[in-house]
């Protein structure tokens, strides 16, 4: 399929304070994907990353809050800003790889803001 | 409002056994249909994917598709204690998916 990493693995933040987060795929991808899973619950799309375009948010997320980059095709950043211990959740990617039609998950970025 | 339900469990079968998990959801509109299954700590696997009605199978994974009951599920025989995990029922809806609750499954050696 791919091979798909994130950084941070993992972090520990301050409210007020903005996190980035980094996802990278080893081959070109048309459209990568951002998503929440917060604490015991199931994962919710925050928005699409098209490479050449502005991300598409889902209901409930707004760009002020969760600004995207996409800059090539194998890479897209999600920021968290102005944190507060809501956020606290792990954040993940995925890409649908070349030839494929089913998504596939990054490890995760599990955030904790304190 | 696209929704996917499942029963969030758990779901305790013994090793060996036949694990049944199920999902339903409300939108005629999607297509496709995913089975993911996510360990505690860990990012979601992919393990079946499935595209039209009826059975599909893979090693000891069966997906099941019914879209006049708007109804999928997915059958895990001889079950094994590595098999616990959530198992998360998704659909797409162009190349967005809507993910389910999850289903908590336990197997018992």
């Amino acid at each position: 399929s791919a091979v798909i990493s994130q950084k941070p693995s993992r972090d520990i933040c301050q409210r007020g304070t903005s996190l980035t987060i980094q996802c990278q795929v080893d081959s070109q991808v048309t459209m990568m994907f951002w998503y929440r899973q917060q604490p015991g619950q199931s994962l919710t799309l925050i928005a699409t990353a098209n490479q050449g375009s502005e991300a598409t948010y889902e209901s409930g997320f707004v760009i002020d809050k969760f600004p995207i980059s996409r800059p090539n095709l194998t890479f897209s950043t999600l920021t968290v800003s102005n944190m507060s211990p809501e956020d606290s959740s792990i954040y993940l990617c995925s890409v649908v790889p070349p030839g494929f039609y089913e998504q596939y998950f990054g490890p995760g970025t599990r955030l904790t803001v304190t | 409002q696209k929704e996917v339900e499942q029963n969030s469990g758990p779901l305790s079968v013994p090793e060996g056994a036949i694990a049944s998990l199920n999902c339903t959801y409300s939108d005629r509109g999607s297509q496709s249909f995913f089975w993911y299954r996510q360990y505690s700590g860990k990012s979601p696997e992919l393990i079946m994917s499935i595209y039209s009605n009826g059975d599909k199978e893979d090693g000891r994974f069966t997906a099941q598709l019914n879209k006049a009951s708007q109804y999928v599920s997915l059958l895990i025989r001889d079950s094994q204690p590595s098999d616990s995990a959530t198992y998360l029922c998704a659909g797409g809806y162009g190349n967005k998916l809507v993910f389910g609750a999850g289903t908590i499954l336990r197997v018992k050696s």
